[in-house]
């Protein structure tokens, strides 16, 4: 049981570039999760999903877009990298309706020069 | 949005010593969980404790969600024990948020041989 797995997990792009970081997870679960986390601070939630076909904005979206075509999969688009997406990025997931924690994958550091 | 704090942001113990960290929230939760940060930026989840006590080996958690705070309690304090600690909590205001985590800016703890 792989629980969530994130791809890559180092990254640098240059500014202008886009890129896609993967997330996938094996436990069947309904919801996903695209959280940042910049130096010094706590997680913020960029993106979630509840599931296939069904995605809202969190915190911080601006700069991103995410698809969820299966329930497995949940990746988070960059189009045009910017010196501010600078960040470590978490994937998470959640069983719907469960009294259950949220996993979380080991995150993608990505910097943006 | 509900608001987190953790108290207090830096700690800085002798090996063996006890310690407790503080987790306030601003609003009714129906997740609560205690995160530890690795020096490797993993995110190791410690506890899912939305009510209540809960203990795993010099660790234990204690949620009083009535009076909206979060207790962390680490005894006996080893090296491996350094890192940064992680409170994040899911609301329920009147309806479900999907299990969205807001995190606090959480506490580094340094432990010295």
């Amino acid at each position: 049981n792989a629980g969530v797995t994130q791809t890559p997990k180092f990254r640098i792009l240059k500014i202008g570039q886009s890129m896609t970081l993967q997330c996938t997870q094996d436990m069947n679960h309904n919801y996903m999760y695209w959280y940042r986390q910049d130096p010094g601070m706590g997680l913020k939630l960029i993106y979630y999903s509840v599931g296939a076909g069904i995605t809202d904005k969190g915190e911080v979206p601006n700069g991103y877009n995410v698809s969820r075509s299966t329930t497995e999969d949940f990746p988070l688009r960059l189009e045009l990298a910017a010196p501010s997406q600078t960040s470590v990025y978490f994937c998470a997931s959640l069983e719907s309706g469960s009294n259950q924690p949220q996993h979380f994958g080991d995150g993608t550091r990505l910097s943006i020069l | 949005g509900i608001q987190v704090e953790q108290s207090p942001p830096d700690l800085i113990l002798q090996e063996g010593a006890n310690s407790t960290l503080r987790c306030n929230f601003s609003d009714s939760v129906n997740n609560l969980q205690w995160f530890h940060q690795n020096p490797w930026g993993q995110l190791i989840n410690l506890f899912y404790i939305p009510s209540g006590t809960k203990q795993n080996g010099r660790l234990s958690a204690t949620t009083v969600a009535t009076e909206r705070y979060s207790l962390l309690y680490i005894s006996s304090s080893q090296t491996t024990d350094s890192g940064v600690y992680f409170c994040a909590v899911a609301s329920l205001p009147g309806g479900t948020s999907y299990g969205k985590l807001t995190f606090g800016q959480g506490t580094i703890l340094t432990v010295h041989p």
